[in-house]
């Protein structure tokens, strides 16, 4: 069945560097590839997506890069800052159009 | 401002209770879903319901139903049958079904636990 793999699980960084958050799926048929950001609480809400035609994608200092032929695609986010801890999860769509999620990543900002 | 509602916040649940959970959203979107989070875990799909009057299973449907006679409705009853419910619940919705380039929009959850 399609599989999605996200790493780190946890990931702890100094504010003000970057952070990588990585996921590896297997459906070769997605075409949409969301990363959703989620607060202790609330639901998950979506930060930036992108297209199987696109390569990379920025807004501000988050963006995404996707590889098809590898089948992965990672979430990068610059100048981290305190607001930005939250735990955050890759959904690629699959063939069926219902989103696959991963396991999560706890991203931690230290001051 | 359009969003997705869920309620109550917080829901306790008897042993062999029924309980119901409530999503309406203001969207005016076709699709909507219910999901189950557990502590450190991803979402795992319920239910979901493409159209009025029609919803699927997802990969966790037993111990759970839904009804989807509104638009802007789509509730969650938790029965007796789920003997573990104890869990985070989280309504999405989506402009159509098939919108393959079309997030979900989510609800801010309901949180389930057994007395």
């Amino acid at each position: 069945g399609e599989n999605v793999e996200q790493h780190p699980s946890t990931l702890s960084v100094q504010e003000g560097d970057s952070a990588v958050i990585k996921c590896t799926y297997s459906d070769s048929a997605s075409n949409y590839f969301p990363w959703y950001k989620q607060e202790l609480g609330k639901g998950p809400q979506l930060i930036i997506d992108i297209r199987s035609n696109v390569g990379e994608k920025k807004d501000q200092r988050i963006a995404v890069t996707l590889n098809k032929t590898a089948k992965h695609f990672s979430l990068h986010i610059t100048e981290t800052q305190p607001e930005d801890s939250a735990v955050y999860f890759c959904a690629p769509l699959g063939s069926n159009y219902q989103l696959i999620w991963g396991a999560g990543t706890k991203l931690i900002i230290k001051p | 401002d359009g969003g997705i509602t869920q309620s109550p916040k917080y829901l306790f649940r008897k042993e062999g209770q029924n309980v119901t959970l409530s999503c309406e959203q203001n969207l005016n979107h076709d699709a909507m879903y219910w999901y189950r989070q557990d502590p450190g875990q991803g979402l795992r799909l319920i239910y979901y319901s493409q159209i009025v009057n029609d919803f699927q299973k997802g990969d966790i449907a037993e111990g759970y139903s839904v009804s989807r006679e509104k638009k802007e409705s789509f509730p969650l009853t938790v029965t007796s049958a789920q003997k573990n419910p104890t869990a985070f619940y989280l309504c999405a919705s989506r402009i159509s079904p098939t919108a393959s380039i079309q997030p979900q929009h989510f609800g801010d959850g309901t949180r389930l636990s057994i007395l």
